[in-house]
């Protein structure tokens, strides 16, 4: 069975500083991944996504998430954060069996940025 | 634009009342999933569809129905079963096929009288 773990369920951070939310997966075949967004009492934005090809992707809001087959990790940076990036933040891994398309979320990680 | 609508944001119920949740997108989305979110423990799945007229539960079904008698429409109703209904539900749509992300509505935050 496929799961995702986000290794921190907090992450605190000075603004302006780098930061590095991690998530490791586990999947016995190809897998999709993707990062997700939530502000308070919202639902959730896609960040990006993994499908094939080059293992750095980018996106919005200068986030970028690298695919690391071997360590089956997929971990989202971003070089410099804002105050305006405090928000929880969910990996999640796509399943696809039976024509049925379904994603399995890590348990996310609150990102707070202190000025 | 197009997107998700879920209505109402705030709901409350009352002891061994039935409640619906709305959830309309205008995607043009063939599949729509419905989770319910508890602070640290992520989404969990509920219900999901592909197509009109047919539904697979999820991880966490029991105390739950919904319908899918539109393309459009999907709405959930927490019945009097679900004991601990209290939590954010999120709504969410995608295309078929593997690899497609989901697009979530802004949710209805459920809380008991």
């Amino acid at each position: 069975a496929q799961s995702v773990t986000q290794l921190d369920s907090q992450v605190p951070v000075f603004e302006e500083a780098p930061v590095e939310l991690r998530c490791n997966y586990s999947s016995s075949v190809s897998v999709y991944l993707f990062w997700y967004v939530q502000y308070p009492n919202q639902g959730l934005q896609l960040l990006l996504k993994y499908l094939s090809g080059s293992t750095l992707v980018k996106g919005i809001n200068g986030f970028e998430a690298e695919f690391n087959k071997s360590q089956t990790s997929f971990h989202l940076r971003k070089p410099s954060v804002h105050i305006s990036d405090t928000a929880e933040y969910f990996c999640a891994v796509s399943t696809f069996s039976g024509g049925y398309n379904k994603l399995i979320f890590g348990a996310g990680t609150r990102l707070a940025v202190h000025p | 634009d197009g997107g998700i609508t879920q209505s109402p944001k705030y709901l409350f119920r009352k002891e061994g009342q039935n409640v619906t949740l709305s959830c309309e997108q205008n995607l043009n989305h063939d599949a729509m999933y419905w989770y319910r979110q508890d602070p640290g423990q992520g989404l969990r799945l509920i219900y999901y569809s592909q197509i009109v007229n047919d539904f697979q539960k999820g991880d966490i079904a029991e105390g739950y129905s919904v319908s899918r008698e539109k393309k459009e429409s999907f709405p959930l109703t927490v019945t009097s079963a679900q004991k601990n209904p209290t939590a954010f539900y999120l709504c969410a749509s995608s295309r078929t096929g593997g690899g497609q992300p989901q697009h979530f509505g802004d949710g209805t935050r459920l809380s008991i009288l």
